[in-house]
């Protein structure tokens, strides 16, 4: 059964610190994404990796950065947080050119 | 720029009524998908359309794709209230790219 999973449900940070969000899935898929869910926004493309050590902005790059050191874990970085990066993160993977799967989000909030 | 809409973003609507929702996008794509999330919950994909015309039905969902009009719907059949979430669509940008834009969700409540 395909499996992605995140490193915490809820998570809570001051203003400034540096933020690790994990992910990791166990399907051997290549492509892996970061996205923000937002109300009223829809879900917008953070980062995505198409292999280890590959990476491509996506449409919503600033303030955030990214690691993919092994092929089944793709970590998203807030190197300082800010309140307006209070959101559900949602982390998926896929096959090239298949349906993405996701994982189950990290709520994040930041006072 | 790649731009989803969907319509309606919210739709109330009795058990046992039909209703279809809408995906309109701006430009030339190879693929659509449709996803469901529940409330709280991760989203859920549903159904992939690759081609012109391309009809996919589970259940009493039934999605098809109009590459030419850039429209995809989402029909419901019959509903039930288990069918109550919030349904994307997203379609990816064309030329082979990983890329997804989804649509800003349908939220769908199913009333007994």
């Amino acid at each position: 059964d395909v499996k992605v999973t995140q490193s915490s449900r809820y998570l809570v940070k001051r203003t400034g610190e540096k933020v690790f969000l994990e992910c990791v899935q166990d399907m051997d898929h290549e492509n892996m994404f970061w996205y923000r869910q937002d109300p009223g926004l829809g879900l917008r493309l953070i980062y995505f990796s198409y292999d280890v050590k590959m990476k491509e902005k996506g449409d919503i790059p600033e303030g955030y950065s990214v690691s993919r050191e092994k092929k089944e874990r793709f970590s998203l970085i807030l190197e300082s947080a800010s309140t307006n990066q209070t959101s559900m993160y949602l982390c998926a993977s896929s096959r090239a050119f298949y349906e993405q799967y996701f994982g189950p989000g990290t709520r994040l909030t930041v006072t | 720029e790649l731009k989803v809409e969907q319509n309606p973003l919210f739709l109330s609507m009795q058990e046992g009524k039909n209703y279809t929702i809408y995906c309109n996008y701006s430009t030339t794509s190879d693929r659509l998908y449709w996803y469901r999330q529940d409330p709280g919950k991760s989203l859920e994909s549903l159904f992939v359309l690759l081609s012109n015309g391309a009809v996919k039905q589970e259940g009493r969902l039934m999605a098809s794709l109009d590459t030419k009009a850039r429209l995809s719907t989402l029909h419901i059949t019959a509903a039930v209230h288990d069918l109550s979430a919030t349904y994307f669509c997203a379609v990816d940008h064309q030329g082979g790219s990983e890329k997804l834009v989804f649509g800003k969700g349908t939220k769908l409540t199913v009333n007994p």
